[in-house]
């Protein structure tokens, strides 16, 4: 069956410059999570929708990062105003109560 | 979310097995032993998890000793392709409950 999808794979922005990135969950599977993954370290997470519904968005960094998942499905990651520290790979999860099955991550460069 | 121990690195010869150990000394009664993986450039992949009694799936094996403090991930006959970063996660086992990666352990499987 299909599982996580992200788009785009690869991302190069300039500083200052709006990014969104997408993620399609596995279908029915109700929870939905953001991590970053700075280069060298562990996943670190950002936010976490149930449903429509985002239920924690402790670990955004700033005010420039948003999520958001509208129809309780495809969800979007937006960061505006990008800046160097922003880069590393945005994964996305999704799952139903156990385990969570990630998407392959968009490696965003911002320069 | 109780913390993880792991190793930093191993090596296993291909074709034997690899066993990777996780110490766990705080864990809470309704916390599950998760492991994950996680490939150069792909995003994490779950294997396996458990609460108290040893489990087996297509992957691995996951003993879990009688105190609950430690675990061991066995993969069985290790293969070039199981070279990777295999990381330990306790947590409980409900909505919305983020993933709390540690540094892991570099697995590198060697011909």
């Amino acid at each position: 069956g299909a599982g996580v999808s992200q788009s785009p794979r690869y991302k190069v922005a300039k500083r200052g410059q709006d990014v969104a990135l997408r993620c399609d969950p596995i279908s029915g599977h109700v929870s939905l999570f953001w991590y970053q993954q700075a280069l060298g370290q562990g996943p670190e997470f950002l936010t976490y929708f149930q449903n429509e519904a985002q239920l924690d968005k402790s670990g955004l960094p700033s005010d420039r990062f948003f999520a958001e998942r509208p129809e309780g499905s495809v969800s979007t990651l937006k960061i505006q105003r990008t800046q160097q520290e922003d880069s590393a790979v945005y994964l996305c999860a999704s799952s139903l109560i156990g385990a969570q099955y990630f998407g392959p991550g968009t490696r965003l460069l911002v320069l | 979310d109780a913390k993880t121990t792991q190793p930093p690195s191993m090596d296993c010869a291909e074709g034997r097995a690899a066993n990777l150990p996780c110490n766990h000394s705080t864990i809470s009664g309704n916390e599950y032993v998760y492991w994950y993986r996680q490939i150069h450039s792909q995003g994490p992949q779950y294997i396996i998890h458990g609460l108290k009694n040893n489990e087996t799936n297509e992957m691995a094996s996951l003993i879990i000793t009688e105190d609950r403090k430690s675990s061991t991930l066995i993969l069985p006959h290790a293969t070039l392709r199981d070279t990777a970063v295999y990381y330990c996660i306790v947590r409980v086992r409900e909505y919305g409950n983020k993933l709390v990666f540690g540094a892991g352990t570099i697995l590198r499987v060697k011909s």
